[in-house]
């Protein structure tokens, strides 16, 4: 089956610096690529979708100065918190649909981030 | 904007018990339905998809069912384990052009 890595798996960091998540979907190309965040034991919240070559598309309530996305290619996408603060630590997954098969969605193993 | 509600929240069985975890979903044009299992602290396993021309997918001791008319879907566990203990999430894509959105989940818990 398709795979997606993410990178790094947990982070912790200080209040203010900025972190870099990495995406990349292994073995398929990935037009579209989703950023989802989870807080403790409540559901998946999706944040913005990325598309190769284009700006993302920010969901309602989430600042895209402060959370930057980038997809240069068809394997990768970043997600960058900038100036990160506790209320930012959370669970953030990434999801890739692949250009060949677009009814599924594959999902990485997630990336904890805790801010002190 | 499709809302996609699951209950209950938790669920707790001993083992062997069949169980049923409830999916609902605001639109019923809806593209189609995943049914995915998380642990704790890990990512997402995707467990079965259904389209929205089907009725129902297979998989195992899992069976998941789509109710379009209804707005509705049902994952069924038979002779639950231990080893079943997660959450269960239910997400529904309202076009083949969005992402999934995803319910809360039922978080289920097997007693040996």
């Amino acid at each position: 089956g398709a795979v997606v890595s993410q990178h790094p798996s947990r982070v912790i960091c200080k209040s203010g610096t900025s972190v870099k998540i990495e995406c990349r979907s292994l073995d398929f190309q990935a037009t579209t690529m989703f950023w989802y965040r989870q807080f403790p034991k409540q559901s998946l919240m999706l944040m913005a979708t990325s598309n190769e070559g284009s700006k993302a598309t920010y969901e309602q309530g989430v600042e895209k100065d402060k959370f930057l996305i980038n997809h240069a290619s068809l394997t990768l996408s970043t997600l960058t918190v900038t100036s990160a603060h506790p209320e930012d630590s959370s669970f953030y997954i990434c999801s890739a649909r692949n250009s060949q098969d677009a009814d599924t969605q594959y999902f990485g193993p997630g990336t904890r981030l805790t801010v002190l | 904007k499709q809302e996609v509600t699951q209950i209950p929240a938790a669920l707790s069985v001993p083992e062997g018990e069949n169980l049923v975890l409830n999916c609902s979903f605001t639109d019923s044009a809806i593209y189609n339905l995943q049914w995915f299992r998380q642990d704790p602290g890990k990512g997402l396993t995707s467990l079965l998809l259904i389209q929205s021309s089907q009725r129902e997918q297979t998989s195992g001791r899992l069976n998941a069912s789509l109710d379009k008319s209804s707005g509705r879907s049902t994952l069924y566990i038979a002779a639950s384990q231990p080893g079943d203990s997660a959450t269960y999430l239910c997400a529904g894509r309202p076009s083949g052009n969005t992402p999934l959105v995803f319910g809360k989940g039922t978080r289920l818990s097997v007693i040996a």
